[in-house]
């Protein structure tokens, strides 16, 4: 079984650029994740897809971060400008369900300059 | 604001110790617990998962539920060098839907 997918593995931009993230999940997974992992903390939920619809966006800046599921398949994740405090490690996660155990892709580092 | 906590180490233990990693979580509906094992500059990968309270026991990996305390545990026995890594407590919150959301993580050094 194929993993999740994703890229690029690295991104290096200066402050106030945007960039885009991609994610492929394991076929057949609904619910698709992305988390921002600041060095030294846990995973922190920006947005969460049920099939192609948002369930949870809570936490997702919105004046600067967009997500889009097309077809319920593959993701990306917009940053839109970019700023210092956003370097971290981007995180694409997928599951059958939202009650199921999560599977990670290897994630995007991000460095904002 | 629905919380999931651990003590961010790090532990240490010696080669062949039981390491004891702890999580506490503020919903009491929580359903579903995770433990996930992350290396450093890696991403977070599941060790074990439980839903019913009690000890639910993998190989060496020994995860433990008390709902009425809100309270998960992760032991590690005959422990290993290779079993450095943060560990991730991970609960499965209820808001009308299931989200997952991650304590901060304890660093395991293990020491040969």
């Amino acid at each position: 079984e194929a993993g999740v997918a994703q890229s690029p593995r690295y991104k290096i931009i200066e402050k106030r650029q945007s960039v885009a993230f991609w994610c492929n999940p394991i076929s057949g997974h609904a619910t698709l994740y992305w988390y921002q992992q600041i060095l030294g903390q846990g995973p922190k939920l920006l947005i969460q897809f049920q099939n192609n619809g948002v369930v949870d966006d809570s936490q997702l800046p919105k004046d600067r971060f967009s997500a889009e599921r097309l077809k319920g398949v593959d993701s990306t994740l917009k940053i839109q400008p970019a700023k210092l405090e956003d370097s971290a490690v981007y995180l694409c996660a997928s599951s059958q369900s939202s009650s199921s155990p999560l599977h990670f892709g290897n994630g995007t580092r991000l460095t904002v300059t | 604001q629905k919380e999931v906590e651990q003590n961010s180490g790090p532990l240490s233990v010696p080669e062949g110790a039981i390491a004891s990693l702890n999580c506490t979580y503020s919903d009491r509906g929580s359903q579903s617990f995770f433990w996930y094992r992350q290396y450093s500059g890696k991403s977070p990968e599941l060790i074990m998962f439980i839903y019913s309270n009690g000890d639910k026991e993998d190989g060496r990996f020994t995860a433990q539920l008390n709902k009425a305390s809100q309270y998960v545990s992760l032991l590690i026995r005959d422990s290993q060098p290779s079993d450095s890594a943060t560990y991730l407590c991970a609960v499965n919150m209820n808001s009308g839907y299931s989200t997952l959301t991650f304590g901060k993580g304890t660093m395991l050094l293990v020491s040969p």
